[in-house]
């Protein structure tokens, strides 16, 4: 089982309408969580950082976290087609866990006009 | 300015041989990574540099070797090319990666290699 779950679509959704993304992961210890937005052929880049219970928004993006359920969530309102994209999920646990971010394996978006 | 820079963006090699992708970052960055990214995979860490002087294996290690040469450059080898090594590498960097707030990683656009 690997540590960061997602699932890797593709997500298909309408111009306009709300694009829900989840992320589940396995190590309780996780206590930062990141979202990463990669475009075909692209290198990541950051969107998203949640690092306590609860919703956290920017411009267009809600991010969603919940500890006691070892989930995070990605919400686009008013999804435009430069989203379509893949999303990546990442935790970080501690340096006991090794130290590093958890990437998940990625939701492909697609939105459609 | 440029952040992080990869070279080469593309590579083929045969079984067997040898490689170093280079990786540099003007930021001023601690944190230096070298990631792999295979489809439906995400991105798994190779090895990683806190800060210059230090090294450390990540996920998936075997079969390569890194150099942070100094604190801008950190360099991925291929020793022995092997075909399970066919992938897209990254590389990253970070201000630092001590604690729960240090991790926003700028990547490099990435370096294809295909091996035969």
């Amino acid at each position: 089982q690997k540590e960061v779950e997602q699932n890797s679509g593709p997500l298909s959704v309408p111009e306009g309408a709300i694009a829900s993304l989840n992320c589940t992961y396995s190590d309780r210890g996780s206590q930062s969580f990141f979202w990463y937005r990669q475009y075909s052929g692209k290198s990541p880049e950051l969107i998203m950082s949640i690092y306590s219970n609860g919703d956290k928004e920017d411009g267009r993006f809600t991010a969603q976290l919940n500890k006691a359920s070892q989930y995070v969530s990605l919400l686009i309102r008013d999804s435009q087609p430069s989203d379509s994209a893949t999303y990546l999920c990442a935790s970080y646990a501690s340096p006991a866990a090794g130290n590093k971010l958890t990437f998940g394996g990625g939701t492909r978006v697609l939105v459609k006009p | 300015n440029a952040g992080v820079t990869q070279t080469p963006k593309f590579q083929v090699l045969k079984t067997g041989q040898s490689m170093t992708l280079q990786c540099a970052q003007d930021m001023n960055h601690n944190s230096m990574y070298w990631y792999r990214q295979d489809p439906g995979m995400g991105l798994r860490l190779i090895y990683y540099s806190a800060s210059e002087g230090t090294t450390d294996k990540g996920e998936v290690p075997n079969g390569y070797n890194v150099s942070r040469l100094n604190k801008r450059e950190f360099s991925l080898r291929l020793e022995s090319a092997a075909p399970s090594q066919t992938s897209v590498y990254f590389c990253a960097s970070s201000e630092d990666s001590s604690g729960v707030y240090g991790w926003e990683l700028f990547f490099g656009e990435g370096s294809r290699l295909t091996v035969l």
